[in-house]
């Protein structure tokens, strides 16, 4: 199957500071990749939908100034948890669709000290 | 997107067959059945998906009911590193693929 990969795969910041994560289609172009979002022992929560070349749609409650989605080319996007808190500590992951099946990235897990 | 509902947690004994059913009631013609799993802290793996006719691949087995009401996932011959937590998710093979999971079911497989 298709490839998706995240970087970085964990990472700890201090409250207040701003985190990044990216997401990559390894082996194929990507018009639109996904980012969820799971709390421990909870299923995945999708975020937003992340477009190449246009901004990104997210779903009610999901704060688009917190949470910004950079979709700049067919094989990468990002995003950005600004200002971040402890109740931003979650486990990331990304999607991307290929040939009608959706494949998911490793995840990243992010812990806000 | 149709809603599903799977049981929340299943046993099974290592090397027998793990069935994992999944009731999709209000799935209308044009949706597929998809499953996914996850294995602790990992992300989701896509491990098959149909529409009416019932499918086999290298991981599964996907049976779908005549009514396209239920289906059942079978894994032939579990092994430890199937234990994860299994959704079904029922959507439009192609635009949208805005994929909503449920609580899925949490397989454990036993030695």
């Amino acid at each position: 199957g298709a490839v998706v990969s995240q970087h970085p795969s964990r990472v700890i910041c201090k409250s207040g500071t701003s985190v990044k994560i990216e997401c990559r289609s390894l082996d194929f172009q990507a018009t639109t990749m996904f980012w969820y979002r799971q709390f421990p022992k909870q299923s995945l929560m999708l975020m937003a939908t992340s477009n190449e070349g246009s901004k990104a749609t997210y779903e009610q409650g999901v704060e688009k100034d917190k949470f910004l989605i950079n979709h700049a080319s067919l094989t990468l996007s990002t995003l950005t948890v600004t200002s971040a808190h402890p109740e931003d500590s979650s486990f990331y992951i990304c999607s991307a669709i290929n040939q009608e099946t959706q494949y998911f990235g490793p995840g990243t897990r992010l812990l806000v000290l | 997107d149709a809603k599903t509902t799977q049981p929340p947690s299943m046993d099974c004994a290592e090397g027998r067959a793990a069935n994992l059913p999944c009731n999709h009631s209000t799935i209308s013609g044009n949706e597929y059945v998809y499953w996914y799993r996850q294995i602790h802290s990992q992300g989701p793996q896509y491990i098959i998906h149909g529409l009416k006719n019932n499918e086999t691949n290298e991981m599964a087995s996907l049976i779908i009911t005549e009514d396209r009401k239920s289906s059942t996932l079978i894994l032939p011959h579990a092994t430890l590193r199937d234990t994860a937590v299994y959704y079904c998710i029922v959507r439009v093979e192609a635009g949208g693929f805005k994929t909503i999971f449920g609580a899925g079911t949490r397989l454990f497989v036993k030695a």
